[in-house]
């Protein structure tokens, strides 16, 4: 059972590119939810997806930022024009329920913009 | 609201104890973790507690849990060189969902 698939791993775009990271999370799991870890900061939630549904966006920027989970295929997460300060990685984890206790992390995407 | 704090290094030597230390303020905790991070890579899950109890123990790991000082360690006895990383305390807070609050990490150096 291949743990929460996360890629590009490594992602380079110029100012006002779109940048697109995508994670498929472990085989079974309904709920994702995405994190990004400023330079030496934690981890801050930006979005909750189950399947189809947004469920909580409330740490998602207003502008650029958006975040699908299709029927079928990976999550996505969309920054639209990037700039300098989107710079970060970014961390998915997926679980079964919002009862289950464990939510397992992808490898992150580590975004540079230049 | 919600806010969890931990220390930003901590340094042992090599067959000590390590105590990591972590405040949160939200009393709807539900679950507390902890999680180690490696140069480069991702989050790995180290350990858990329900917030209804106040200690857990596994092989090298002990967790113990204050909630009425909302205070939270992490225990790793007999460190190795191995656990030398970022370690991440974080809470899922009652009808939330799964989201966790993370604490801003603590970086354990373990020197020979």
């Amino acid at each position: 059972n291949a743990g929460v698939m996360q890629n590009p791993r490594h992602l380079v775009r110029r100012r006002g590119q779109e940048a697109r990271l995508r994670c498929s999370p472990m085989k079974g799991h309904s709920h994702v939810y995405w994190y990004r870890q400023l330079p030496e900061e934690g981890l801050k939630f930006m979005v909750y997806l189950q399947k189809e549904n947004i469920i909580d966006e409330s740490g998602m920027p207003k502008e650029r930022f958006s975040a699908e989970f299709p029927k079928e295929g990976p999550s996505i997460l969309r920054i639209q024009q990037v700039v300098r300060g989107d710079s970060a990685a970014y961390f998915c984890a997926s679980s079964p329920g919002t009862g289950n206790t464990e939510a397992f992390f992808g490898q992150g995407t580590r975004l540079t913009v230049v | 609201g919600e806010d969890v704090e931990q220390s930003l290094f901590l340094s042992v030597r090599e067959g000590d104890s390590s105590v990591i230390n972590c405040t949160y303020t939200d009393s709807s905790s539900t679950y507390l973790y902890w999680y180690k991070q490696e140069p480069g890579a991702g989050l790995q899950l180290l350990t858990y507690i329900f917030s209804n109890m106040d200690m857990k123990q596994d092989q090298r790991l002990t967790v113990l849990l204050n909630k009425k000082d909302k205070h939270l360690s992490l225990r790793i006895a007999d460190t190795q060189t191995g656990d030398s990383a970022i370690y991440f305390c974080a809470e899922s807070i009652y009808n939330q969902g799964g989201k966790l609050i993370f604490g801003q990490g603590t970086e354990l150096s373990v020197k020979p």
